[in-house]
């Protein structure tokens, strides 16, 4: 069976340090692959989403990048951490059209 | 780009009324639509979703939405809702090149006892 693993669950970090948040899928080949954050009162907020390796559409302009060095492993980054990054992201992914599945999620939280 | 709307942003019931929550998406090809919930302190859990057929599409826990093509809309209805009910709603779109999945800004009900 499919399953999606994203860690670490909850992060604290400085201003200006760097982040890297990763996802890895296990039991599909070649899915979509998502970055979303989760702000309170703003819904669900594309950030990233790639349909291969090394292919990432960027949604929104910002603080974060994100990369897919492998099949099934998406990594959203950051070289310098800013205060409106915290927030609470998710990975996901989906084959084709068919349904999205979620990680479990990382609040991050920067001071 | 495709978008969705959710227009309300905050719905409060009494247990046994009925609930809609609206969805308007906007892209003119042919698309996929979702509805997800996630209860307090739980992930993101599919509801319902439709992607051709009837457009009357039954989920979970008795949620039901209609796709109206001619609308671009998706509401998602439950002709009474119980308190267990209370979650954040979220309707999606999947279109277009690359199956990109996008989200409306989520809809929190609460039900009172």
């Amino acid at each position: 069976s499919q399953t999606i693993h994203q860690w670490p669950a909850t992060l604290v970090q400085p201003v200006g340090s760097p982040l890297s948040l990763e996802c890895t899928v296990e039991g599909t080949s070649n899915p979509n692959l998502y970055w979303y954050r989760q702000a309170a009162g703003r819904g669900l907020q594309l950030l990233f989403y790639s349909v291969g390796i090394g292919q990432i559409s960027s949604e929104v302009p910002q603080n974060l990048s994100a990369s897919r060095p492998q099949d099934r492993q998406f990594i959203l980054s950051s070289k310098k951490l800013l205060l409106s990054d915290s927030g609470f992201y998710l990975c996901a992914w989906s084959v084709e059209a068919i349904e999205a599945f979620f990680g479990q999620g990382t609040r991050l939280t920067v001071v | 780009a495709q978008s969705v709307s959710q227009h309300n942003h905050h719905v409060i019931l009494s247990e046994a009324a009925s609930l809609e929550l609206g969805c308007n998406y906007s892209y003119g090809g042919t698309v996929n639509l979702f509805w997800y919930v996630q209860y307090p302190g739980q992930h993101l859990q599919l509801l319902l979703k439709y992607f051709s057929g009837d457009p009357l599409v039954k989920g979970i826990k008795g949620f039901e939405a209609e796709f109206i093509k001619s609308k671009f809309s998706f509401n998602l209805r439950k002709p009474s809702v119980q308190w267990s009910d209370t979650a954040e709603y979220f309707c999606a779109v999947n279109a277009g090149a690359g199956n990109m999945l996008t989200f409306g800004g989520g809809t929190r009900l609460m039900v009172k006892p």
